[in-house]
């Protein structure tokens, strides 16, 4: 089983929809984090959660907004979806030594706003 | 602000090496990240290196970093059609207070010609 997973997978909506994607991770780190994905763009920060308690804005988290409800669950919402959130979205999470710290990726949510 | 940039697509002969170059801005940085992602599937991690090191060599890769310059490279040898995807180099280090946050490049799109 993977150890950190996504749902849905793909989705398509319309404008002004709310929409939940949700990332559930088994690998018992405390870190976890959202990212889009837009081509010629790289990986963009949404937000960030260090803890259960924890919750952070990333680069780009106008439009959007989370909700840790455990550790091992961190769900990104667009509470009114529009055209320019078509991305690929990430979940990740990371246990950090020290200074080093890899990032472990779920597979990805293919997003589409009509 | 921070910034990782890389070219955004690379073309080489199977069998040949594949060199993917990235420089980014920031001189603290503690760890950089090489991360593949192969079609359909989030990032995973190939090899990282640390800021005081100035090659690692891992079986067919070498990471080349030069701080004077602000320069990483990814030199894979003998390259195979399974190594194309997309690289994407990423530098942490500790912003606005958030420690060993990631700073992710665009990617770059490694074609290999059989």
């Amino acid at each position: 089983d993977a150890d950190v997973t996504q749902t849905p997978r793909n989705r398509i909506t319309k404008t002004g929809k709310r929409i939940m994607l949700e990332c559930s991770q088994t690998k018992g780190h405390d870190r976890m984090y959202w990212y889009r994905q837009d081509p010629g763009l790289g990986l963009r920060l949404i937000y960030y959660s260090f803890d259960v308690k924890d919750i952070n804005k990333g680069e780009i988290s106008d439009g959007y907004s989370v909700s840790r409800q455990a550790q091992a669950k961190f769900s990104l919402s667009l509470e009114s979806a529009i055209p320019n959130q078509t991305a690929l979205y990430f979940c990740a999470t990371s246990d950090p030594r020290g200074y080093q710290e890899t990032q472990y990726f779920g597979p990805g949510t293919r997003l589409l706003v009509l | 602000g921070e910034d990782v940039e890389q070219s955004l697509f690379l073309s080489v002969r199977e069998g040949d090496s594949s060199v993917i170059n990235c420089t980014y801005t920031d001189s603290s940085s503690t760890y950089l990240y090489w991360y593949k992602q192969e079609p359909g599937a989030g990032l995973q991690l190939l090899t990282y290196i640390f800021s005081n090191m100035d090659m690692k060599q891992d079986q067919r890769l070498t990471v080349l970093l030069n701080k004077k310059d602000k320069h990483l490279s990814l030199r894979i040898a003998d390259t195979q059609t399974g190594d194309s995807a997309i690289y994407f180099c990423a530098e942490s280090g500790n912003y606005g207070g958030a420690t060993n946050k990631l700073i992710f490049g665009t990617g770059t799109l490694l074609a290999v010609q059989p």
